[in-house]
């Protein structure tokens, strides 16, 4: 069965400045899909980016990008610019191709901002 | 307007009552979801339905019984609730078959046992 683990409970930034949030997954598959959610205390789940796993190039959405190294089963996610506005829980998912639909998350990553 | 629509967003009851939650989403989608959220915020699917019929259904106990009146429309009924039941419940839907597709979800209803 699939996991996915996020490493840091908590993660902090001062505003304007970057922090990249850390995931790691396990599979056996050798294609499947990659999303980090957003959840703000409005309790709202956002999709922020995805990524394929046949693709090599990191998606990007203007200031979130992603570093995914498949071998390493890693999908980190970089936020440049930091604003007050993105505090929230990350939530990092994995969908397979082969059992499509549900998402398998991790325990999350609680991110606050400071001015 | 709403993509996904939960009601109620809060639902407070006591123990050993029954009670729904309603999902509809307008998107056109023909797979529906309910995850759930616990109190240290880890999320598990629990059920999923593909033009409605039953696709998973992940060792829920059969306390838990969704109804899936057509492809908009993902009810979740709850009976004999029980205190470890309090949770966020949230609806999901997506295109169903291809994986790429993101999945919409609602705002989430809380479900407090007393």
């Amino acid at each position: 069965a699939q996991t996915v683990t996020q490493s840091q409970p908590e993660m902090s930034v001062q505003e304007a400045e970057t922090v990249t949030l850390s995931c790691t997954y396990d599979t056996s598959e050798s294609d499947y899909y990659l999303f980090w959610y957003k959840q703000p205390p409005s309790r709202q789940m956002i999709l922020v980016i995805r990524q394929e796993a046949y693709k090599q190039q990191n998606a990007t959405e203007n200031r979130f990008s992603v570093n995914f190294q498949k071998a390493a089963k890693s999908f980190s996610l970089k936020i440049s610019d930091s604003q007050l506005g993105d505090a929230a829980m990350y939530f990092c998912a994995y969908r397979s191709l082969v059992v499509a639909d549900k998402l398998i998350f991790g325990t999350g990553t609680r991110l606050q901002v400071f001015p | 307007d709403t993509a996904v629509s939960q009601t109620p967003k809060y639902l407070v009851t006591q123990m050993g009552n029954d009670k729904s939650i309603k999902c509809e989403q307008n998107l056109g989608h023909d797979t529906m979801y309910w995850y759930k959220q616990d109190s240290k915020k880890f999320l598990k699917i629990m059920f999923s339905y593909n033009n409605k019929e039953l696709i998973i259904n992940e060792t829920v106990p059969n306390r838990f019984s969704p109804k899936s009146p057509d492809k908009a429309h993902l009810n979740l009924h709850i009976n004999s609730l029980e205190l470890g039941d309090s949770a966020v419940y949230f609806c999901a839907s997506s295109r169903g078959g291809t994986s790429n597709q993101p999945q919409h979800f609602g705002d989430g209803t809380r479900l407090s046992i007393l």
